[in-house]
């Protein structure tokens, strides 16, 4: 059964940081692309970050570069998203998703909320 | 960055009636424009890729057509468990977007 599990989100004060994992099972996960996808509460979906097979190549959106780092160890895998300087405006809830049905999100984690709040 | 508009915001429909949603482009895109389907408190699900190819286990009454900039989800005859909130999202280059959604609800 294919499956992604996050996990790792919470409360975190305005400056914190937080570390996201994200679990895989049931496909190939080395050979795919894979991304984080974050939906602020009643808003739309924002793409976060993605990085290819080998961790070579890594992307950012432009409201999280230079504060959020992607990872990934096929070893075990996992998937990571480390946050850093987090503000009130990254609350959300973070997903995880392969690029594993012709680069597009398949499948998708159930997700894991961040709150960024005083 | 390519920004991807939907429409409409809101779509008000009856069971059996026929669903279009648009999804524009600001740059041309070939074909690398996927929907998904989100329901509340759910993730997500991947429904067409490239366009018009329907992932599987996508209803066939769900299709995908448009290549460039403009765009079209169509569903055929609105089932009760397809009201949810349906975006758009492009591949065609970085930063990956997303559409704003269309929600499809229950008139």
């Amino acid at each position: 059964q294919v499956q992604l599990v996050e996990s790792g989100g919470g409360l975190v004060k305005p400056g914190g940081s937080l570390r996201l994992s994200c679990a895989a099972s049931g496909f190939a996960f080395s050979d795919y692309y894979m991304s984080w996808i974050r939906q602020a509460p009643g808003k739309g979906l924002e793409w976060v970050s993605s990085i290819n097979e080998r961790s070579t190549y890594s992307h950012y959106a432009d409201s999280v570069k230079g504060r959020f780092t992607v990872s990934r160890d096929n070893t075990k895998n996992s998937l990571y998203l480390q946050m850093n300087s987090l503000g009130a405006e990254d609350t959300a809830v973070y997903y995880c998703a392969s690029n594993a049905w012709s680069g597009y999100y398949y499948p998708w984690g159930q997700g894991t909320l961040v709150a960024v709040s005083s | 960055e390519i920004v991807l508009t939907q429409s409409p915001a809101t779509l008000s429909l009856s069971p059996g009636e026929r669903a279009t949603l648009s999804c524009r482009a600001s740059q041309s895109i070939s074909s690398y424009l996927a929907w998904y389907q989100q329901k509340p408190g759910q993730a997500p699900r991947l429904l067409i890729s490239d366009a018009s190819n329907r992932v599987t286990g996508t209803p066939a009454r769900f299709s995908g057509s448009g290549s460039g900039t403009d765009f079209t989800l169509t569903i055929s005859s609105l089932e009760p468990d397809d009201f949810a909130i349906y975006y758009c999202q492009q591949r065609g280059s970085w930063p990956r977007t997303f559409g704003q959604g269309t929600k499809v609800e229950i008139k």
